[in-house]
C-alpha cells in the first residue's frame, strides 16, 4: 500500500520565483496537511484541507497557497520566493479532518526539499 | 510565539539505557499530543500519542508521561537501542490536524 507521496523531492529555485509542489494522498484518505521544517526545527503548520476545503491556515504570508483536487490530491504554491522559504515541505494526510478518532493518524510523506539561491 | 517547548535539544544515551524526553506545552486547549520519530532524508512518523484523559500510555519500549496540571508530557524510551538514534518531536492538536510542533531532540543511542 503506497504511503503519502510528494513531488518533486529536490528543487532549487532563485529569489522571485514561483514553485509548485505536489502531494497525494494514501488511497482512502480525505484530508491533506502541509507543513514547513526549516532545517533544525520542528514542522510549523501551512494549511490543511478536508473534502476540498480549507480547514485551517497558519501563520504564513499570502505568498502561499494550495488546493485540493476531486481526487484528494493536493497542491502548494509559494510564490515570490524569498531565500527563508528554504526548507523541506512536508505532506500529511488522514482519513478524516481532526483526531476524535484514535484510529485517525496523521502520515507524512518524506517531503521535498527546496533551496532559494 | 513557541507553544509547546521541548528539551533536551539534543541527548546521548548509552545501549540499553532510559532516554527522556521532556515537552511542556501552554495552550490548555490541547486535547492530543503526539510523539514523532524522524529519520535523516525521511518524513515524521507517529510513534505514540496520548489524550489528556490519561496520565501514561505504554506501547514496547516507549512510554508517554503526562501530566495534566502541570501541562507538561514526556516521551520514555526503555532499554534504547543504536536503532532509535533519531531526531523526536512531541507535538500538540486541539480537536484538529493543526499540530504545534517542539524544536525536536537529536537522539544519538551509542553501543
Amino acid at each position: 500500500d503506497a504511503g503519502v507521496t510528494q513531488s518533486p523531492t529536490h528543487l532549487i529555485k532563485t529569489r522571485g520565483q514561483q514553485v509548485t509542489l505536489r502531494c497525494s494522498p494514501i488511497s482512502g484518505h480525505k484530508s491533506v496537511s502541509w507543513y514547513q521544517q526549516v532545517l533544525g526545527q520542528g514542522p510549523q503548520f501551512i494549511f490543511q484541507y478536508y473534502e476540498k476545503e480549507e480547514r485551517g491556515r497558519g501563520n504564513f504570508p499570502d505568498r502561499f497557497s494550495a488546493r485540493q483536487f476531486p481526487n484528494y490530491s493536493s497542491e502548494l504554491n509559494v510564490n515570490a520566493l524569498l531565500l527563508g522559504d528554504s526548507a523541506l515541505y512536508l505532506c500529511a494526510s488522514s482519513l478524516h479532518g481532526g483526531v476524535k478518532s484514535g484510529a485517525n493518524v496523521l502520515t507524512f510523506g518524506a517531503g521535498s526539499r527546496l533551496t532559494v539561491l | 510565539q513557541q507553544q509547546v517547548k521541548q528539551s533536551p535539544q539534543s541527548l546521548i544515551v548509552q545501549k540499553g539505557g532510559i532516554s527522556i524526553i521532556n515537552c511542556a506545552y501552554e495552550n490548555t486547549a490541547f486535547d492530543y499530543f503526539p510523539w514523532y520519530q524522524q529519520f535523516p532524508g525521511k518524513g515524521p512518523a507517529l510513534l505514540i500519542a496520548i489524550r489528556p484523559d490519561v496520565s501514561e500510555k505504554k506501547e514496547g519500549r516507549f512510554t508517554i508521561s503526562f501530566n495534566k496540571s502541570a501541562k507538561q508530557f514526556s516521551l520514555h524510551i526503555m532499554d534504547s537501542q543504536p536503532g532509535d538514534s533519531a531526531t523526536y518531536f512531541c507535538a500538540a492538536g486541539a480537536g484538529s490536524y493543526q499540530l504545534t510542533f517542539g524544536k525536536g531532540t537529536k537522539l544519538s543511542v551509542i553501543p
